[in-house]
């Protein structure tokens, strides 16, 4: 069974740094792309960015580029996102989830989503 | 960028309505959309891909068409477990998704 797994909900001050972790169990984590969507608080979903855990092969929607980095490590079948200094405005549920193959196109729709992480960034 | 636009942005529908949810791109995305459908405090669900091919498991009442900049999703017979809010999502380039649309009860 594919599970998409997040770390647990976060509570940060501003400019403190947070990695938040998606676990992924039951399919071969190297061969599809993982990417990340935030969703603030009663809004829509936006895409972050992506990697492919194969080769740690990453792209950033020009929204976020800078802003947070993503990463993954294929030894323990985990992706990351993380910031360095988090804002208030950060505060939002993220997910991770898992772009579906073998659909014609580079890019493709998302076919498992993690359960989402709630970061909460609040003096 | 490829920028995603749904209409309406809220619809109240009665049980057993058709409803029927647009979604138009800034520019060509062949057939590279999908429609999810998310729940309050859930994950989004996939519903279809390719704009109109469904995804294994989900009800036959949902359909979707068009290519190009101009899609929709159509709920045929709208059931209890369909009140939620609809995304569209464009992979030609990247990811861009829709705003959403709030299907609610009427």
């Amino acid at each position: 069974e594919v599970q998409l797994v997040q770390s647990g909900a976060e509570v940060k001050k501003p400019g403190e740094s947070l990695k938040i972790s998606c676990k992924g169990s039951g399919y071969s984590f190297t061969t599809y792309w993982i990417g990340w969507v935030r969703q603030m608080p009663g809004k829509g979903l936006e895409w972050m960015g992506i990697i492919y855990p194969g080769d740690s092969d990453t792209r950033y929607s020009p929204s976020f580029q800078g802003q947070v980095t993503i990463s993954a490590d294929k030894s323990i079948t985990t992706a990351y996102l993380q910031w360095s200094s988090l804002k208030a405005s950060d505060t939002a549920i993220y997910y991770c989830a898992r772009q579906a193959k073998g659909g014609g196109n580079y890019y493709d729709a998302v076919d498992y989503w993690g359960q989402g992480t709630l970061v909460t960034v609040s003096s | 960028d490829i920028q995603m636009t749904q209409s309406p942005s809220t619809l109240s529908a009665s049980v057993g309505d058709r409803v029927t949810i647009t979604c138009r791109a800034s520019q060509s995305i062949s057939s590279w959309l999908a429609w999810y459908q998310q729940k309050p405090g859930k994950a989004p669900k996939l519903l279809i891909y390719k704009a109109s091919n469904l995804e294994g498991g989900v009800p036959s009442r949902f359909s979707g068409s068009g290519s190009g900049t101009e899609f929709t999703l159509t709920i045929s017979s709208l059931q209890p477990d369909d009140f939620a809010t609809y995304y569209c999502q464009q992979y030609d380039t990247y990811w861009t998704f829709g705003q959403g649309t709030k299907v609610e009860i009427k």
